[in-house]
């Protein structure tokens, strides 16, 4: 079975600062990685994904991410936040093993000040 | 293009009730998951369509729960006899195809509560 931590729950930033937020994965087979955003009373949006190749992954809005497969990680980061990005950030994974089905992370609720 | 959509956007039930949520994922798409997102158990898968059949049952909590899906398309998910535990958000998901790669897109939910 895999599972998805995120380290922080919450993530307070000032506009226009750098913000990263931490994932990190289990799983005994191979997974792909992906993260979301939700807005307030939204559903979910992919930000990026990870599948195969380049383990930086460029995705929506400016955001990016590192798959470390040595650490099990895939940090999402961004290197100028504006206050349109308050909103909840969850990784996942998905895995042949395990089914169809996305495994999430915790949530990380980011809030952007000015 | 029409992205998923579910119905109704929130619903309030007394105890012991059933409900019933819809969803209508987008034209084409041939697989379809529910999810439940609340705030003690955070976002949970449920089960998980191919066509109209149900490969993955995996996540349903109890056999209140359960769910269907006609002519590939809608689908919905039926709670009998509600309980207060019951109260989070449902979200639907679909997908072009069941690949494990493929990026599921989700509709903004059922805000369910049980009163």
């Amino acid at each position: 079975a895999q599972s998805v931590t995120q380290l922080d729950s919450q993530v307070p930033v000032f506009e226009e600062a750098p913000v990263e937020l931490r994932c990190n994965y289990s799983s005994s087979v191979s997974v792909y990685l992906f993260w979301y955003v939700q807005y307030p009373n939204q559903g979910l949006q992919l930000l990026l994904k990870y599948l195969s190749g380049s383990t930086l992954v460029k995705g929506i809005n400016g955001f990016e991410a590192e798959f470390n497969k040595s650490q099990t990680s895939f940090h999402l980061r961004k290197p100028s936040v504006h206050i349109s990005d308050t909103a909840e950030y969850f990784c996942a994974v998905s895995a042949a093993a395990a089914g169809n089905k996305l495994t999430f992370g915790g949530g990380t609720r980011v809030l952007v000040k000015p | 293009g029409a992205g998923v959509s579910q119905s109704p956007s929130n619903k309030v039930t007394e105890k012991g009730k059933d409900v019933e949520l819809r969803c209508d994922p987008i034209s084409g798409h041939t697989a379809l998951y529910w999810y439940r997102q609340s705030l003690g158990q955070g976002l949970e898968f449920l089960i998980y369509f191919q066509g109209n059949s149900a490969p993955d049952k995996s996540g349903l909590p109890s056999d209140r729960f359960s769910a269907e899906r006609t002519g590939g398309s809608v689908s919905t998910l039926t709670i009998q006899r509600t309980q207060q535990e019951d109260s989070a958000v449902y979200l639907c998901a679909s997908s072009p195809t069941s690949a494990i790669q493929e990026t599921q897109y989700f509709g903004p939910g059922t805000r369910l509560l049980v009163l």
